[in-house]
């Protein structure tokens, strides 16, 4: 069975503050991966993906990529109110492969 | 603007019922997904298919059938709904061969009395 795992939160954090999320996956044939953002009673939409070991920013998001350590996380910097949501991690093997999610991380930035 | 669009947002059925729950895309995208979403197991892949007439089973197949005999329009069906699939059911769609860029539906929030 090919798990994505998250800590369920929530996570505070003050406003301003970066807030740093992350995900464990345990497949090791896993070639892409991918941040979802879910507010309350809302479907969840994409925000970043990753797909090579490193960084990739986009705005105040970073993604980071760790295959050895099978590990990925979402920094949000300068974090707002309005960043307060359930963030989901996802990962597939690439292709048409199917996408595994993690069960989330509930994020509340503190005004 | 890309649009995924589900046709009812909330639905109330008895057990027993048939239940159809509809989907249509207008990005002409080739993948379509029909996933459900608890609290505490996050979102689970019931089906999903690859091209029209075509279906595949996700990881919660059972209770569940599919339909997509337009490129446009994926629909899932409930045969007889029993209480346990009380849930958010949310509708996906992407293009090409990665299936982790989903576009997803508003969600249909289904209760079975």
């Amino acid at each position: 069975q090919k798990e994505v795992e998250q800590n369920s939160g929530p996570l505070s954090v003050p406003e301003g503050a970066i807030a740093s999320l992350n995900c464990t996956y345990s497949d090791r044939g896993s070639q892409s991966f991918f941040w979802y953002r879910q507010y309350s009673g809302k479907s969840p939409e994409l925000i970043m993906f990753i797909y090579s070991n490193g960084d990739k920013e986009d705005g105040r998001f970073t993604a980071q990529l760790n295959k050895a350590s099978q590990y990925v996380s979402l920094l949000i910097r300068d974090s707002q109110p309005s960043d307060s949501a359930t963030y989901l991690c996802a990962v597939n093997a690439g292709g048409y492969q199917k996408v595994t999610f993690g069960t989330g991380t509930k994020l509340q930035v503190i005004p | 603007d890309v649009k995924v669009t589900q046709s009812s947002r909330y639905l109330v059925k008895r057990t027993g019922e048939k239940v159809f729950l509809e989907c249509v895309q207008d990005m002409d995208h080739e993948n379509m997904f029909w996933y459900r979403q608890d609290p505490g197991l996050g979102l689970r892949l019931i089906y999903f298919s690859y091209d029209v007439k075509m279906k595949e089973k996700g990881d919660i197949p059972e209770g569940y059938s599919v339909s997509r005999e337009k490129k446009e329009r994926f629909s899932l069906i409930l045969e007889s709904a029993s209480t346990n699939q009380t849930s958010m059911y949310l509708c996906a769609s992407t293009r090409g061969t990665n299936t982790g860029e989903l576009f997803f539906g508003e969600g249909s929030r289904l209760t079975v009395l």
